[in-house]
């Protein structure tokens, strides 16, 4: 099984920062990789997929980059509405493994 | 626009039996593979089912496998769980996801409902 590794698990971020997030494949994924936004208590929401490209309706502060094992998520300017906990997932395969979740927090 | 409402979690007892519905709205049911996707609480996203467009092909992780049973009803625009032998650590919340594209991206969510499994 291809297992999915984000880096880090949690972070501290103020409003305006530019916040990346890591995304690394056990094995090769081509561009095979989506990113989702979960907020507790919210249907979790699809921001990228093919690792770049940005879903419709998603702002453009939001932006994805990556292929074969190594991928990154970037907010340009992050918002009061960005904290929440970020995801990879891989479909490369059927039941494509997601990433453990990266939380983005209140600095 | 496209909706997914989510419905039948609750409280069951440790090997108990559960089934939940996810009603859709706004789209074409039938022209789209469906998801049951799980979150347990302080845990990350996790596979629970999968089901092909028609209903022919299913898909589970082992976690599930031979417990869990994912169908639908296309002429009621309505996706199942059906869940039985349920254990502690199958208690999460339960999102229906729409997959735009036979496996590319989960594009609509719905909230989803809540499970837990106590003795």
């Amino acid at each position: 099984d291809i297992q999915m590794t984000q880096s880090p698990s949690s972070l501290s971020a103020s409003v305006g920062d530019r916040v990346t997030i890591t995304c690394r494949a056990s094995e090769s994924i081509d561009n095979y990789l989506n990113w989702y936004q979960v907020k507790p208590g919210k249907a979790p929401k699809l921001l990228i997929y093919a690792a770049s490209t940005l879903q419709s309706g998603v702002p453009s502060r939001f932006s994805g980059a990556g292929s074969g094992t190594d991928f990154t998520l970037t907010i340009g300017s992050l918002r009061p509405e960005d904290f929440a906990t970020y995801y990879c997932q891989q479909v490369y395969t059927t039941l494509g493994a997601f990433g453990q979740g990266t939380k983005v927090e209140v600095k | 626009q496209v909706q997914l409402m989510e419905s039948g979690g609750g409280l069951v007892k440790t090997g108990g039996s559960l089934r939940l519905s996810c009603a859709a709205s706004g789209f074409t049911f039938s022209d789209y593979f469906m998801a049951w996707i799980r979150q347990a609480p302080g845990k990350g996203l996790e596979w629970v089912s999968y089901i092909s467009s028609g209903g022919t092909n299913r898909y589970y992780p082992d976690s599930v496998k031979g417990r869990f049973t994912i169908s639908r009803d296309n002429a009621k625009n309505s996706l199942y769980l059906q869940m039985n032998s349920l254990r502690a650590e199958d208690t999460a919340v339960y999102f229906c996801a729409r997959d735009f594209n036979s496996g590319s991206r989960l594009d609509s969510w719905g909230q989803g409902t809540l499970v837990t499994v106590s003795s």
